[in-house]
């Protein structure tokens, strides 16, 4: 099976900063990539597929890149309503394998 | 509107077994394959199975040979059939839909299945 390694686990950041999450895949998964958003109590919603697609109706300050095992999710000017988890999910090969998560904190 | 609407969910003991349903509404269901995903509490995302839209089957090796999923795509649904539940498949279990990448745009709205005696 695939695994993928999210960096880092948790982060702390304030409003208006940017950041990066990485995610490593153990093989190569090309750009079979996508990146999901998951609030408490609720389902995870799509942010970008295909590694760097950004899914319709998600705004721009979100983007993705990355190809074959190395990928990053990046938030620019986090908003009050980013802080949440985050989670890379490869779609290469089933099974498809989610990351550990990376839950975003306010400072 | 697109809508995922599950059912099903509950409480069974060790050994036993439970149908998860999913009724879908507003896409053409039968072109779309669609997935099962779970999220043990306080844990992250695990993929569970998925299924294409003409039936072919894939699973996680922690569930396979235990979980059977299946549609029915004259009645928009789908649904995964859990027997030998272990104390471990105790989570909240989606459904969603396979995308373009195979990403879920769609997801239920989830039902918590709890496996204890």
């Amino acid at each position: 099976d695939i695994q993928m390694t999210q960096s880092p686990s948790s982060l702390s950041a304030s409003v208006g900063d940017r950041v990066t999450i990485t995610c490593r895949a153990s093989q190569s998964i090309t750009s079979y990539l996508n990146w999901y958003q998951q609030k408490p109590g609720k389902a995870p919603k799509l942010l970008i597929y295909a590694a760097s697609t950004l899914q319709s109706g998600v705004p721009s300050r979100f983007s993705g890149s990355g190809s074959a095992t190395d990928f990053t999710l990046t938030i620019s000017n986090l908003q009050p309503e980013d802080f949440a988890t985050y989670y890379c999910q490869q779609s290469s090969l089933t099974p498809y394998t989610f990351g550990q998560g990376t839950k975003l904190e306010i400072k | 509107e697109v809508q995922l609407v599950q059912s099903g969910g509950g409480v069974v003991q060790p050994g036993g077994c439970l149908r998860l349903s999913c009724a879908a509404s507003g896409f053409t269901f039968e072109d779309y394959a669609m997935h099962w995903v779970r999220q043990a509490p306080g844990r992250g995302l695990e993929w569970v199975s998925l299924i294409s839209g003409d039936g072919y089957t894939y699973y996680a090796d922690s569930v396979k040979g235990r979980f059977t999923i299946s549609r029915d795509n004259s009645k928009n649904s789908l649904y995964l059939q859990m027997c030998s539940l272990r104390a471990e498949d105790t989570a909240m279990y989606y459904c969603a839909d396979a995308y373009r990448s195979s990403s879920s745009q769609y997801w239920g709205q989830g039902t918590l299945v709890t496996v204890s005696s």
